[in-house]
């Protein structure tokens, strides 16, 4: 059973629009989360984090924002740029220093 | 040059054989990782270790071993690859507290 889950395969949004990625958890012990961005032929590279203590964060373009009652979180990004478009995952520990992944958000921007 | 390195970056083999997949930081980070992902599905963990002494099991290490030759080392193994391992393999180091983790540019393996 998949505790953390990206529902959207792939976005498409318009440059210079808002992109807004989604991701559900249904491990209540999950207390940090985390967005990695990927491009072809590279790693996964981490983007932002946030505590379970907090609901938002922010850092430039990008902000995430955690409900705990609902067990979700989204990644906010505006405004989207082109250098934007790669697959987005979504990642959640516990105390145990285990990641556990979501499978990944395509998001394309359109010019 | 790159904080995480992964050689090879790709490799073709055949069922049955002895491959290694190996991995070096320069991070200087005591914990290291191997995951495998494929397609439609996130990163799952095949080993991790936190210092050389310390090996651990992921959630799918079955037909993997793993080798910590040194901090900055981190080896996998299949010992007798088969086709459903087919899959893009990357390593992972992190260190500190809340879990950051700073990936390799991937090997992409393919059993024929």
């Amino acid at each position: 059973d998949q505790q953390v889950k990206q529902n959207s395969p792939s976005l498409s949004v318009q440059e210079g629009r808002i992109s807004i990625l989604n991701c559900d958890y249904t491990n209540s012990m999950f207390d940090y989360f985390l967005w990695y961005k990927k491009y072809p032929a590279e790693g996964p590279t981490f983007l932002i984090s946030i505590s379970s203590i907090k609901d938002k964060n922010e850092d430039g373009r990008f902000t995430v924002f955690l409900n705990k009652s609902a067990k979700h979180l989204s990644l906010h990004i505006v405004p989207s740029q082109p250098g934007d478009s790669a697959v987005y995952f979504c990642a959640a520990s516990s105390s145990n220093y285990q990641l556990i992944w979501g499978a990944g958000t395509k998001l394309i921007i359109k010019p | 040059d790159a904080d995480v390195t992964q050689t090879p970056r790709n490799r073709i083999t055949k069922t049955g054989k002895r491959i290694m997949l190996e991995c070096s930081q320069t991070k200087g980070h005591d914990r290291m990782y191997w995951y495998r992902q494929d397609p439609g599905l996130g990163l799952q963990l095949i080993y991790y270790s936190f210092d050389v002494k310390d090996i651990n099991k992921g959630e799918i290490s079955d037909g993997y071993s793993v080798s910590r030759q040194a901090q900055a080392k981190f080896s996998l193994s299949l010992e007798s690859a088969i086709p459903n391992q087919t899959a893009l393999y990357f390593c992972a180091t992190s260190e500190g507290s809340p879990e950051t983790q700073y990936f390799g540019p991937g090997t992409r393996l393919l059993v024929l």
